[in-house]
C-alpha cells in the first residue's frame, strides 16, 4: 500500500529563514500532491496542489516541488513568520490506485519558528 | 461564503453507545469525505459521498457508517462505541474533487 513520510520530528528554525519540509512516498505516484496547514485542535487548511506534470509551484511565500523520479515533493517557506507555526500535512491523490477519488495524508511535520 | 460547518463541537458517550455527527458543507460543494484523527496521529480516511451515495470507504469496520442527504450534508454514524472511537473527526467538502475544505471538526470521547 502507499507509504507517505514526513519528518516526525519537529522542525525549529529562526524567524526570517526558509523552512524546508518533506514528503516522500513508495510505490506508485499520484496524479497530484497536495499540502495542508493544520493548527492544534483544529481541522487542515488547503494550501497548494501540483500536478505530476508540474516541477514547481508557488503562492506568496509557499513553494512546492514534485519530483516524481524521486518520489518526492517538497515544501518550502521563505521569510518563516512565527505565525507560519503548525503541521504541516502532506496529501497524495488515491486515484491511481483505487480508482476512486481519495486522498491518503501523511503524519506531518510540526514547523515552529522562533522569533 | 460560509465554510464547512460541523456539530456538535464536542461528544462525549459511553463505550457501547451510538454517535451522530454531522457536516454541512460550502455552499455548492456536492462532495463530503469524513476522516479520522486519533490523537497524535495523521488522518484517517473514513467516507466519501458524492451526490447522495457512498463513493469510497476506508479501512474501518461496518459500525462506521454514515449518509449524505439531497441537500449535500451529511451524517457519521458510530454505533457500539469503543474507548479507541475516541478522536478527532474531521468532515471535509470539495466541488472537483481536488483540494478539500475541511469543518473545524467534532472532538469524540469515549468513556
Amino acid at each position: 500500500s502507499q507509504k507517505i513520510e514526513q519528518n516526525s520530528e519537529a522542525l525549529n528554525i529562526q524567524e526570517g529563514k526558509t523552512a524546508t519540509l518533506t514528503c516522500n512516498y513508495t510505490n506508485y505516484s499520484p496524479a497530484y500532491l497536495q499540502w495542508y496547514r493544520q493548527d492544534p485542535g483544529r481541522g487542515p487548511v488547503f494550501l497548494l496542489l501540483i500536478r505530476e506534470n508540474e516541477k514547481e509551484k508557488r503562492k506568496e511565500r509557499l513553494k512546492v516541488t514534485f519530483d516524481t523520479t524521486l518520489k518526492q515533493s517538497l515544501f518550502h517557506i521563505t521569510a518563516s513568520q512565527p505565525a507560519d507555526s503548525a503541521t504541516y500535512l502532506c496529501a497524495l491523490d488515491m486515484r491511481r490506485r483505487t480508482g476512486r477519488r481519495a486522498l491518503t495524508f501523511g503524519s506531518g511535520t510540526r514547523l515552529q519558528v522562533q522569533p | 461564503e460560509a465554510g464547512v460547518t460541523q456539530s456538535p463541537t464536542h461528544l462525549i458517550k459511553t463505550r457501547g453507545q451510538q454517535a451522530t455527527l454531522r457536516c454541512s458543507p460550502i455552499s455548492g460543494h456536492t462532495s463530503v469525505y469524513w476522516y479520522q484523527q486519533a490523537l497524535g496521529l495523521g488522518l484517517q480516511f473514513l467516507l466519501w459521498y458524492d451526490e447522495g451515495e457512498e463513493r469510497n470507504r476506508g479501512n474501518f469496520p461496518p459500525r462506521f457508517s454514515g449518509r449524505q442527504f439531497p441537500n449535500y450534508s451529511s451524517e457519521l454514524n458510530v454505533n457500539a462505541l469503543e474507548l479507541e472511537d475516541s478522536a478527532l473527526y474531521l468532515c471535509a467538502s470539495s466541488l472537483r474533487g481536488d483540494e478539500q475544505y475541511f469543518g473545524p471538526g467534532t472532538r469524540l470521547t469515549v468513556t
